[in-house]
Parts: structure tokens; sequence; C-alpha cells
């Protein structure tokens, strides 16, 4: 199994440019989440989706919108790239069973805006 | 705005030092707390869940210990050996919420 696996791994954008995050679990895993790392700073939640057709706001959601397109794959789109938006990008997902299960991660997107 | 705070936020220990970190959270509405292990260029691994007052976790030389009232966690680790040097986060979830919260975690090195 793959667990969770991002692409691409590095990426750098020009301000203005847009491009889409890509997230897929092998799971079956029923909520996934973004995540941004800034030095300094813990995990920050982007956006997050409860379970397939679902999408809401967490606690950084504006200049990104994410899809999930169906149960295995969560996307996150920058649709015009800022300098603030540089950081590390996490995609996770867990079971439904908040009780007992951990989050899953992908290895990261390392996102650099110039 | 919820804050979730660790501290130390880093640590150099000597091995076979044991050591133990603190995660401070909100008191009210608590559903879980997470602690996660991550290594340099790795992701973050999930060490345990915690979800009741009193809970008491552990994972061979690591263990947790949960105040759900005051709202703190410890994470203990006994002898420490370099391959534990990493960042340990820990995370709060709220009742009714698929969010976890994290702290800005605490940076261990063990020195050989």
């Amino acid at each position: 199994n793959a667990g969770v696996t991002q692409t691409p791994k590095f990426q750098v954008l020009k301000t203005g440019q847009s491009m889409t995050l890509q997230c897929a679990q092998d799971m079956n895993h029923n909520s996934m989440y973004w995540y941004r790392q800034d030095p300094g700073m813990g995990l920050r939640l982007i956006y997050y989706s409860a379970s397939e057709g679902t999408t809401d706001k967490g606690e950084v959601p504006n200049g990104y919108n994410v899809s999930r397109l169906n149960k295995r794959e969560f996307s996150l789109r920058l649709e015009s790239a800022a300098p603030s938006q540089t950081s590390v990008y996490f995609c996770a997902s867990r079971l439904l069973r908040v009780t007992v299960d951990g989050y899953t991660f992908g290895s990261g997107t390392r996102l650099t805006v110039v | 705005i919820l804050n979730v705070e660790q501290s130390p936020q880093s640590l150099h220990v000597q091995e076979g030092d044991s050591t133990n970190f603190t995660c401070s959270f909100p008191s009210s509405n608590f559903y879980a707390l997470h602690w996660y292990r991550w290594e340099t260029a790795k992701s973050p691994e999930a060490l345990f869940v915690m979800t009741l007052n009193g809970d008491e976790k552990k994972k061979g030389r690591i263990s947790a210990t949960l105040n759900t009232k005051e709202g703190y966690s410890y994470l203990y680790i006994k002898g420490s050996q370099p391959e534990d040097s990493a960042t340990y986060l820990c995370a709060f979830m709220m009742d009714s919420s698929y969010k976890l919260i994290f702290g800005s975690g605490t940076r261990l090195l063990v020195r050989p």
C-alpha cells in the first residue's frame, strides 16, 4: 500500500500563476485534509473533507480552493499564487473513527512562490 | 482562537537520559488529543490518540498521559536513543469537529 501520495514533491511558481496540488490515498479513508507548515509554526489546516462530497474551510483557507474528486482524491488549488503561500503542504487522511485513528500524512509538497 | 502550546520548543539530551514534554490545550469541548512523531525529511507519524481523562498510553520506551480537566498532556521518553531525535507534535480535537489543531512541536535532539 502506498498510503497517502502527494504530487508534485517540489514546485516553483511565479506570483500570479495557478497550480493544483494532488493528493490520493489508497486506504479507503473517509476524511482528508490539507495542511501547510511554516517555520516556527505548527501545521495549520487549510481545508478538509469529512467525507466524499463534502468540503469545509479550516484555519487558513484564503487563496485556496479544494475538490474532493472521489473517495481517494483530494486536490488543493492555488488560483493566483502569492509569495505568502510559500510553504510546505501536507495532505492527510483518516478513517472516521475519531477516537481511535491518527492521521496518515503524505510526504509533503514544497512550494516556492517568487 | 484555539491555542495548543507545547514546551519546551527544543531539547538536547544525552543518550540514555529520560525526558518529557508538555502539551497544553483548551480544557473545554475536549474530544481527543493526538501525539505525532516527525522526523526530518519525513511525514508525521501517529504515536497516540488519547480520549479519556487519566488515559495513559505506551509504545516501547515512549508513553503519554492525559489530563483533560486541566488541559495538558505529557509525553515521556525513557532512556532516549539517537533514533528518538525528531519533532514531537501534539494536536487537539474538539467535539463535533473533524479538525485537529496542532501545536508547534518540541524538537528533540539526542546526542550519542
